[in-house]
């Protein structure tokens, strides 16, 4: 059974950094793009990256290039993201998705405010 | 960036009633378009994907159909589960992106 799970969300303040991860589980992690994807409060989806299999290449949406890193590691079955400079409007659920194929993990909480 | 425009944006159903769902694409995106359900506090459900194929576990009711710029996602009697947010999304161009979702309500 294909399980993704988050986990690194919080509270922390305007300008700051989280840094979250995502275990895979139930398939093979690195035959597969991953993504990032967010949900602000009461709003609806966003796409927020993607990294292909062995990380050579990566694509993020406009409001998050530069700030925002995508990453994975195979060997640890994990997917990342490191998040700085931190706004007010990155609060959100941050889900994990196994690229386009459907499967998305519970999501985790990411609350910007001071 | 492709902007998916849904329609409408709240339809107001019976149990029982066909509910017939629109995405226009600003541009072509292929068969490139998927289906998500979504409900209060879950994480979004694949229900439909290359415009209409039927994601693993999905029930019949749930249909999707077009290609290019139009998109139309059926439920053909709708379940008392069924009433949530449905969002469209392409994945013909980067970024990818979502529709701002149709809510069907409980008439």
């Amino acid at each position: 059974e294909v399980q993704l799970v988050e986990s690194g969300g919080g509270l922390v303040q305007p300008g700051g950094s989280l840094r979250l991860s995502c275990a895979a589980s139930g398939f093979t992690f690195s035959n597969y793009w991953m993504s990032w994807v967010r949900q602000a409060p009461g709003k609806g989806l966003e796409w927020v990256a993607n990294i292909k299999q062995d990380g050579s290449e990566k694509y993020y949406v406009d409001s998050v290039k530069g700030r925002f890193t995508i990453s994975r590691d195979n060997a640890k079955n994990s997917l990342y993201l490191q998040m700085n400079s931190l706004r007010a409007e990155d609060t959100a659920v941050y889900y994990c998705a196994r690229g386009g194929t459907g499967y998305w993990g519970q999501g985790t909480l990411v609350t910007v405010s001071s | 960036e492709i902007v998916l425009t849904q329609s409408p944006a709240t339809l107001s159903l019976s149990p029982g009633e066909r509910a017939t769902l629109s995405c226009r694409a600003s541009q072509s995106v292929s068969s490139y378009l998927a289906w998500y359900q979504q409900k209060p506090g879950q994480a979004p459900r694949f229900l439909i994907y290359d415009a209409s194929n039927r994601a693993t576990g999905i029930p019949a009711r749930f249909s999707g159909s077009g290609s290019g710029t139009d998109f139309t996602l059926t439920i053909s009697s709708l379940e008392p589960e069924d009433f949530a947010v449905y969002y469209c999304q392409q994945r013909s161009n980067w970024p990818w992106t979502f529709g701002q979702g149709t809510k069907v309500e409980i008439k």
